[in-house]
């Protein structure tokens, strides 16, 4: 059973640092992985979506890369903005047309402070 | 841009009562879910549908049942609801491209089953 663990389970750091977010899979067989965010009382909205034969994606300040070998995948923010409070999951996806299923992790609540 | 659409926001229940959740999507997506996110657990995949007409149960049906009848709805239904029912319900949908599944998710329901 696949399961998915996010480190740490909350963050505080003050505005303008570089900060990395991690995510853990426990089965390597992954078809792809999100990260999403969200914000306190709203849904989910996808930053990034790797697929298991990249090994980054970037977008804007955030990067995410991925290591499917040894079940890992980080979140990089650079110069982090108290408006990049959240809190970011990340979710893998078994591989297989017809398996949509997606795993998350617990998510990791993120603070930046002014 | 409406996106996912979820009604109602809020809703109280007692035990044994009935509800039903609406989801609309206006993105011609094929694929759709809903998912319940719980303290401590993370988000769980209820049920899903891949197109209008189907239905299939997730990681955790039991107590809910699903409906498609249009493409752009998708409907979860607590037939006798129970205080372990109690959660926060979104409803995503996704393109039914394998290369790039990114789920748009609802701002979700908060139920309490009392």
């Amino acid at each position: 059973k696949q399961e998915v663990t996010q480190i740490p389970a909350a963050l505080s750091v003050p505005e303008g640092e570089n900060l990395v977010l991690n995510c853990s899979f426990t089965d390597s067989a992954i078809y792809n992985l999100q990260w999403f965010r969200q914000d306190p009382g709203k849904g989910l909205t996808s930053l990034l979506l790797i697929q298991s034969s990249q090994r980054e994606q970037t977008s804007g300040r955030l990067n995410a890369s991925l290591d499917k070998s040894s079940g890992r995948s980080t979140l990089y923010i650079a110069a982090s903005q108290p408006g990049d409070s959240a809190t970011y999951l990340c979710a893998v996806r078994r591989p297989g047309g017809s398996n949509y299923k997606l795993t998350f992790g617990k998510g990791t609540l993120l603070t930046v402070n002014p | 841009n409406a996106g996912v659409t979820q009604t109602p926001k809020f809703r109280v229940l007692k035990t044994g009562q009935s509800m039903t959740l609406l989801c609309a999507q206006d993105m011609n997506h094929e694929y759709m879910y809903w998912y319940r996110q719980d303290p401590g657990m993370g988000l769980r995949l209820i049920h899903y549908s891949v197109g209008e007409g189907t239905t299939a149960k997730g990681e955790v049906p039991d107590g809910y049942n699903v409906s498609r009848l249009k493409k752009q709805n998708f409907l979860l239904g607590l037939e006798s609801a129970a205080p372990s029912q109690t959660s926060v319900y979104f409803c995503a949908s996704s393109t039914d491209s394998q290369a790039k599944n990114i789920q748009y998710f609802g701002a979700g329901t908060r139920l309490s089953v009392l």
